[in-house]
């Protein structure tokens, strides 16, 4: 069983331009996290998803950024017209049911996102 | 809101011994859970240990072991018999029950030296 796919594993965007970041969950797994690490820190979530719907998205910025799990395919973290700030490790986690408390999350490796 | 401090950046260790990783947090909450998650340089982010803080026993497994201590509100991770695969970066997290969110600390850098 495949763990937790992300892609790309590096990302290098200018100012202005659009990053997209994939994760494909592990097999049978329904929900999805994404976290993003900035340099020196923990952590911190964005999003929860489940199959075609945001269940909580407090986490993420307001403005330039999306995401998606759509029915078929992987979920989809989507940054509009990024700047500096943006220059992060995104993680993907999935787990087969809701409860990220339960011990049941697999992270991906990340996606580092550089913007120049 | 929850917070989690990890207060010591840095730490190292002699292969084969013991050390100690602390962490607090703070809540105002009674039902929650706390991790310990491990971070190779793969960067991939590894669940080492998990406390439910209903439960008055300090969760083990093999080498890892926790001092949970609620009043405190701290959650010490143990590691015996420490290997050169345990450098990494440590994080300490918090989860409300029910938040479907987990709430990281800063992280800890561990190098076991041999």
């Amino acid at each position: 069983n495949a763990g937790v796919m992300q892609n790309p594993r590096h990302l290098v965007r200018r100012r202005g331009q659009e990053a997209r970041l994939r994760c494909s969950p592990m097999k049978g797994h329904s929900h999805v996290y994404w976290y993003r690490q900035l340099p020196e820190e923990g952590l911190k979530f964005m999003v929860y998803l489940q199959k075609e719907n945001i269940i909580d998205e407090s986490g993420m910025p307001k403005e330039r950024f999306s995401a998606e799990f759509p029915k078929e395919g992987p979920s989809i973290l989507r940054i509009q017209q990024v700047v500096r700030g943006d220059s992060a490790a995104y993680f993907c986690a999935s787990s087969p049911w809701g409860g990220s408390n339960t011990g049941e999350l697999f992270f991906g490796e990340g996606s580092r996102l550089t913007v120049l | 809101a929850q917070t989690v401090t990890q207060s010591q950046p840095e730490m190292s260790v002699q292969e084969a011994e013991t050390v100690t990783l602390s962490c607090t947090y703070d809540t105002s909450e009674s039902n929650y859970y706390l991790f310990w998650y491990k971070q190779p340089p793969s960067r991939q982010m590894i669940l080492v240990i998990r406390q439910e803080a209903y439960k008055q026993q300090n969760a083990t497994e093999n080498r890892f072991s926790v001092n949970f201590q609620k009043a405190a509100k701290s959650f010490s991770l143990k590691i015996s018999d420490s290997q050169l695969g345990d450098t990494a970066m440590y994080f300490c997290a918090f989860e409300e029950s029910g938040s479907e969110k987990l709430v990281f600390g800063k992280g800890m850098k561990l190098t076991v030296n041999p």
